[in-house]
């Protein structure tokens, strides 16, 4: 089944912890992105990439890396969380970046 | 940069009725509007878009039309039913120009009343 999967879905951690969330497609898309989703602000572009080893930053990269070493794969990395960064984050993929995005199932971050 | 304006907030019509959520958009460069679907507990999910080429699109009781003049775009769905309650969002970019990046309305909660 054509997916984008990511992990976990549900994390709780405390201020300054460093933490990854995985981000996995299987359809061979070039396009993957990082978005956060917050009330009232609808969805936010924290980073992109447009293929293998090429990565820019969105709209609110602070605080946030990421890496595109495979083509499957887009970790985004919260290197010091802070409470401000809690929120419901969403990967995307597609074939090309002005293509239909396809969206992971989310992952909710609590930061304590 | 671009910036994406959508209304209402929240919708709430009678099971059979038609809903209209409205977007509009500052930058003319941008050629690209697609809608996404985000049900409870799930990812966003493309229902229909357009492109700047055509100025209505329809797919069975969903269409989209595209005012390149006024910068506005508006999704329609008629003949509401239980299961099209949800969030909405747009989403409008400027693919192959400067950025490569959608940029997402706030959205609109649409609660469909049986």
């Amino acid at each position: 089944e054509a997916q984008v999967t990511q992990n976990p879905r549900y994390l709780i951690t405390v201020t300054g912890k460093k933490l990854t969330v995985t981000c996995s497609q299987n359809m061979n898309h070039e396009y993957m992105s990082w978005y956060r989703q917050d009330p009232g602000l609808g969805l936010r572009q924290i980073y992109y990439s447009m293929n293998v080893e090429v990565t820019d930053k969105g709209d609110v990269p602070e605080g946030y890396k990421v890496s595109r070493k495979e083509k499957r794969n887009f970790p985004l990395i919260l290197e010091s969380p802070s409470p401000n960064q809690t929120s419901l984050y969403f990967c995307a993929s597609s074939l090309i970046s002005r293509e239909t995005q396809y969206f992971g199932p989310g992952t909710r971050l609590l930061v304590l | 940069g671009e910036n994406v304006e959508q209304h209402p907030s929240t919708l709430s019509v009678q099971e059979g009725d038609s809903a209209v959520i409205k977007c509009t958009y500052s930058d003319s460069a941008s050629n690209y509007f697609p809608w996404y679907k985000q049900e409870l507990g799930k990812g966003p999910q493309l229902i229909i878009d357009i492109r700047s080429n055509v100025g209505e699109k329809k797919d069975q009781r969903i269409a989209v039309t595209l005012n390149k003049t006024a910068k506005h775009f508006s999704l329609h769905i008629t003949e509401t039913q239980p299961e099209d309650s949800a969030v909405y969002f747009c989403a409008a970019s400027s693919y192959g120009g400067a950025t490569n990046k959608l940029i997402f309305g706030t959205g609109t909660l649409l609660a469909v009343q049986p």
